[in-house]
């Protein structure tokens, strides 16, 4: 089945621990997005990726980082964890950056004691 | 940074119109964007505007006023299944989307 994928579902997690979480689709999508939701905030984009092997920094990226060695896979590093990264991650790609709508996974749920 | 404002909560009928109100202030504009959320569920794609008027999609439209910095969504025929939160994100110049906080609406029997 076509669709983009996350794993774990839920986490939870000792602060100061580093963690990975893993996004992958099956498009062949070009742009790969990661972003936290909280509640009354929305959707913030924390780093995102255009192509393959290039990636950038969105409103939120302290704390996290990632990499893009192929089309299909774009993990998310909490090198440290800390309580307030406690959040739901979805993860998304689109067929381009610029006019197409983004593809979301089912998410992670993340809690950071 | 980008502003994009959405009422938090809606509750209507079923049978019923509701109309989800949109209004933002960003660095540029490359389009907007509808999303709806079931809780506990991803995202999932609704709607596309990026030239001024009404995109019309089965039950759901959305209109743009892009000199007003204004669009909304538009829910006809409600159903409790359309119980969901209903996200507006925006593509500014850097073509990264901004959402707003989303509007939950609830549809009452």
């Amino acid at each position: 089945i076509a669709g983009i994928t996350q794993a774990p579902t839920s986490q939870i997690l000792a602060a100061g621990r580093r963690m990975t979480l893993r996004c992958t689709q099956d498009m062949r999508h070009n742009a790969m997005y990661w972003y936290r939701q909280d509640l009354g905030l929305g959707l913030r984009l924390i780093h995102y990726s255009n192509t393959a092997g290039t990636t950038g920094k969105g409103e939120v990226p302290d704390g996290y980082s990632v990499s893009r060695a192929n089309t299909d896979d774009f993990p998310l590093t909490l090198a440290s964890a800390v309580p307030s990264q406690t959040s739901v991650y979805f993860c998304a790609s689109s067929e381009g950056s610029l006019y197409h709508e983004q593809f979301f996974g089912p998410g992670t749920r993340l809690t950071v004691l | 940074g980008q502003n994009i404002d959405q009422p938090t909560e809606m509750t209507a009928t079923e049978g019923a119109i509701v109309q989800i109100n949109c209004t933002y202030q960003t660095s540029g504009f490359n389009g907007l964007f509808w999303y709806q959320q079931h809780a506990g569920e991803a995202p999932t794609f609704l709607s596309y505007n990026v030239l001024d008027g009404l995109e019309e999609k089965g039950r759901f439209s959305s209109f743009l006023s892009r000199s007003k910095g204004y669009s909304y969504l538009l829910l006809k025929e409600l159903q409790m299944k359309d119980s969901a939160s209903y996200l507006c994100a925006v593509k500014a110049d850097d073509y990264k989307l901004s959402f707003g906080a989303g509007t939950t609406v609830t549809v009452r029997a």
